[in-house]
């Protein structure tokens, strides 16, 4: 596709809920980044894919948080047992490679998930 | 660790006006510098990067920023503001041993026609 794409855009759960959130980076990138934006804050790190693998899972903020990209493109966020305090905005970004002028990340709209 | 300082959440100017947002960012080693805007209701863009060589960066719309590696700071500046510039921008850092971005917490601007 032309860019990042997320959906769905808006996700209202109740606590307690699991929910997906799905990203389908640029054609022909390798390399996929998840991101939380809260409100008032900038984007937080919280997962980076090389290929199908997660390079680095540092900041997934606990274990209710999971992320895969089984074939290498598009990519799923999961979180168990929602919390209020999970609300936000969660922003998928990918790039060409990962060294030099590859390494340029473009971002998706978001998915607004909302926590009740 | 990584840490990005945007001392100005709030800006606002009026049209024609210059613009200079402030970024400082905390990292002992080699680093890549990004500015990206997101416009109301929009994704976030990148404005410009800064890699190596020419610590004064040109990019989209008018935008430049300078690297100044003694200050630890990636100053973003434009001449003269549109009312179309209305947005928020984010000053963003990635150490070359890492890939994931370390983002500031961002500056709104509002530009008065």
């Amino acid at each position: 596709g032309a860019g990042v794409s997320q959906t769905p855009s808006n996700k209202v759960t109740e606590k307690g809920k699991y929910v997906e959130l799905r990203c389908d980076p640029i054609s022909g990138h390798t390399a996929l980044y998840w991101y939380r934006q809260s409100l008032g804050q900038g984007p937080e790190f919280l997962i980076y894919f090389q290929g199908t693998g997660a390079a680095d899972d540092s900041g997934l903020p606990n274990d209710r948080f999971f992320a895969v990209r089984p074939e290498g493109s598009v990519s799923t966020l999961k979180i168990q047992r929602t919390e209020r305090g999970d609300s936000a905005v969660y922003l998928c970004a990918s790039s060409q490679g990962t060294s030099g002028s590859q390494n340029i990340q473009y971002f998706g709209a978001g998915t607004r998930l909302s926590v009740l | 660790a990584q840490s990005v300082s945007q001392h100005n959440h709030h800006v606002i100017l009026s049209e024609a006006a210059s613009l200079e947002l402030g970024c400082n960012y905390s990292y002992g080693g080699t680093v890549n510098l990004f500015w990206y805007v997101q416009y109301p209701g929009q994704h976030l863009q990148l404005l410009l990067k800064y890699f190596s060589g020419d610590p004064l960066v040109k990019g989209i719309k008018g935008f430049e920023a300078e690297f100044i590696k003694s200050k630890f700071s990636f100053n973003l500046r434009k001449p003269s503001v549109q009312w179309s510039d209305t947005a928020e921008y984010f000053c963003a850092v990635k150490g070359l041993s890492f890939q994931k971005l370390v983002f500031g917490t961002g500056t709104r601007l509002l530009v008065s026609p």
